[in-house]
């Protein structure tokens, strides 16, 4: 079977740290970008940050750059999110997604695990 | 960064209906648009990649159109399991944006 297992969710005060953990099975990891999409409460889908299947080119969100580091181990078929200088508005609810490139180059996230809430409160 | 804007943010149809969800890119986006949905408590599911290509799995009542600036969901018979809520997304360029979701509910 073809799925995402997310884990590392939990509540940090503003400032801390935590880091995401996404474990992949059911599929060849390593040929795929991944991809981490988050969604506050009552709101709606943000794309996060996204690595390419040899971990060689990664891209983020405006808010998160310079905070938020995507990384993966393909030995683990898993892929990271560590989050750092946390703040109440990255309260949301972060899935990994696999990146689907389909016809005519086209990408999509197919593959969406369960999700992890993170809340960021004092 | 393209901005998707979603109309209707909601609409209330009963089983059976027809149902068209728009989607319209603040630029040109050629065909890299994709329809997901979303049930509550739920990681959203790919329904339509690249416009108009079913996903594996997904009934044939739901379609796609479009191109360019503007594009269309739509239901053909609306289902009991099809209440949700429905994203577009482009994959044009980077980054990768939704828009702010189209609530379909039970009339």
């Amino acid at each position: 079977e073809v799925q995402l297992v997310e884990s590392g969710g939990g509540l940090v005060q503003p400032g801390g740290s935590l880091r995401l953990s996404c474990e992949a099975s059911g599929f060849t990891f390593s040929r795929h970008w991944m991809t981490w999409v988050r969604q506050g409460p009552g709101k709606g889908l943000e794309w996060v940050a996204n690595i390419k299947e040899d971990g060689s080119a990664r891209y983020y969100v405006d808010s998160v750059k310079g905070r938020f580091t995507i990384s993966r181990d393909d030995a683990k078929d898993s892929v990271y999110l560590q989050m750092n200088t946390l703040r109440a508005d990255d309260t949301a609810v972060y899935y990994c997604a696999r990146v689907f490139r389909g016809v005519f180059a086209s990408d999509a996230f197919d593959i969406w695990g369960q999700g992890t809430m993170v809340t960021v409160s004092p | 960064d393209i901005q998707m804007t979603q109309s209707p943010s909601s609409l209330s149809a009963s089983v059976g209906d027809r149902v068209t969800i728009t989607c319209r890119a603040s630029q040109s986006i050629s065909i890299y648009l994709n329809w997901y949905h979303q049930k509550p408590g739920k990681a959203p599911k790919l329904l339509i990649s690249a416009a108009s290509h079913l996903q594996s799995g997904v009934p044939s009542r739901f379609s796609g159109s479009g191109s360019g600036t503007d594009f269309t969901l739509t239901i053909s018979s609306l289902q009991p399991e099809d209440f949700a809520t429905y994203y577009c997304q482009q994959t044009y360029s980077i980054p990768p944006t939704f828009g702010q979701g189209t609530k379909v509910e039970i009339k």
